[in-house]
Formats: structure tokens, C-alpha cells, sequence
């Protein structure tokens, strides 16, 4: 059975500093895993979407890698701005139409 | 323009009632779906469609019956509400064939339903 865990589950850091979320998944057999973005009382936004063959994917100051095998991805943000603060979801898509998410990281960017 | 929208955004009934949340797509999208986010956060999912057919059902209660009169729509009913009905209900579609490649899906703005 899939499952996704998402490290840290709260992150507070001061404007300006990069920083690293970690998703990790259970069973390497995925098509793709996502990034999305939610803020409170919003639905999500989807930020990245990696496909397994790939490595990595890049949207202005997000970069998203994928290590399929170890199970693995890391969402780097650069230069915080405290319009990032959000929860963050990881979430893994593994054919029929399902798609597993992580718990989320919750993130304050300090002004 | 709303890619995803739903209606109502706020529900709050009592116990034992029956309702219906809505939900539309203007993207063109082939799939549509049904997720639940309970208090903890949790997102999972709880029906897929795919032009209009019944693709998953993860083992929801039968009191939820999804509807997809047609590719753009699919609507949510609940019978006999429990208070542990009461979460976050996020309609998504995305651009899935039947082959379900994992396309981005895009979601709607949530409805929260509250069951006293």
C-alpha cells in the first residue's frame, strides 16, 4: 500500500532563506509525482508535476527533484518571500486514476 | 474565468439530513473527482470519473453517491449525514484519458460541510 510522508510538517523560517521540503513514498511504482500548493481555505494549486522518468522540474524559484528509486523528492525554494507561506502536499499518482497525498508542510515565511 | 468551481462553499446542516454539493469544469477535462480533507489535513481521494463512467470508488460509504450527467459536471450527494461527514469536500478534473497517464489536475475551492 502506498503511503506518503512529508518532512518537515511545519517550517518557519525568516524572508529571503532557502529552504528544502522532503516527500517521501513507500512504493517506487508511481507515473508521476506533484507538487501543489494550498493556502488556508483555498482549494490547491498545482506547482510542479514530475514524471518518473524524469529527475527534476523548475518554475521560477521552485525546483523539484525526483529519485523514484530511494523514494524520494525534495521541493527546494529560493529566496523566500513571506507570499510563500502555505501548506505544502506532495502527492504521488500511481495509475487508475488515484492519486496519494502527503499530510502537507506547513510553511511561515517571516517578513 | 473559475476553471473548477462548486457550490456551496460553506453547508452546514444536522445530522440525518441529505445534500448535494455541485461541482463544474469549464477546462474541457476528460476526468473529474471527488476528494475528502478531514480535520487533520489529510487529502484522499474518494471517486474518479472518466467521461461520465464510474473509475474508482475507494471504499466510501454508499451514503455518498457521485453523478456525472456529462463530462463538465459531477456532483456529490450524501444521504443520512454522520458528524463524521463534516471536512473539506475538493472537486479536481484533469485532462486524463482512460489510459490515466497522471495528467495535473486543477482543483476547485473546496465546499466545507459542517454536520451538528
Amino acid at each position: 500500500k502506498q503511503e506518503v510522508t512529508q518532512i518537515p510538517a511545519a517550517l518557519s523560517v525568516p524572508e529571503g532563506e532557502n529552504l528544502v521540503l522532503n516527500c517521501s513514498f513507500t512504493d517506487s511504482a508511481i507515473y508521476n509525482l506533484q507538487w501543489f500548493r494550498q493556502d488556508p481555505g483555498k482549494g490547491l494549486t498545482s506547482l510542479l508535476l514530475i514524471q518518473s522518468s524524469q529527475r527534476e522540474q523548475t518554475s521560477g524559484r521552485l525546483n523539484a527533484s525526483l529519485d523514484k528509486s530511494s523514494g524520494r523528492s525534495t521541493l527546494y525554494i529560493a529566496a523566500s518571500q513571506p507570499g510563500d507561506s502555505a501548506t505544502y502536499l506532495c502527492a504521488v499518482f500511481t495509475g487508475g486514476f488515484k492519486t496519494i497525498f502527503g499530510a502537507g508542510t506547513r510553511l511561515f515565511v517571516k517578513a | 474565468d473559475t476553471a473548477v468551481s462548486q457550490t456551496p462553499k460553506y453547508l452546514v446542516t444536522q445530522m440525518g439530513n441529505d445534500k448535494s454539493i455541485k461541482c463544474e469544469q469549464n477546462l474541457g477535462h476528460d476526468t473529474m473527482y471527488w476528494y475528502k480533507q478531514d480535520s487533520k489535513k489529510f487529502l484522499k481521494i474518494m471517486f474518479s470519473y472518466n467521461n461520465k463512467e464510474l473509475i474508482i470508488n475507494e471504499t466510501v460509504p454508499n451514503r455518498f453517491s457521485p453523478k456525472s450527467p456529462d463530462k463538465a459536471h459531477l456532483n456529490l450527494h450524501i444521504n443520512s449525514l454522520e458528524l463524521g461527514d463534516s471536512a473539506v469536500y475538493f472537486c479536481a478534473s484533469s485532462q486524463d484519458s482512460l489510459a490515466g497517464a497522471g495528467e495535473t489536475q486543477y482543483f476547485g475551492p473546496g465546499t466545507r460541510l459542517l454536520v451538528l
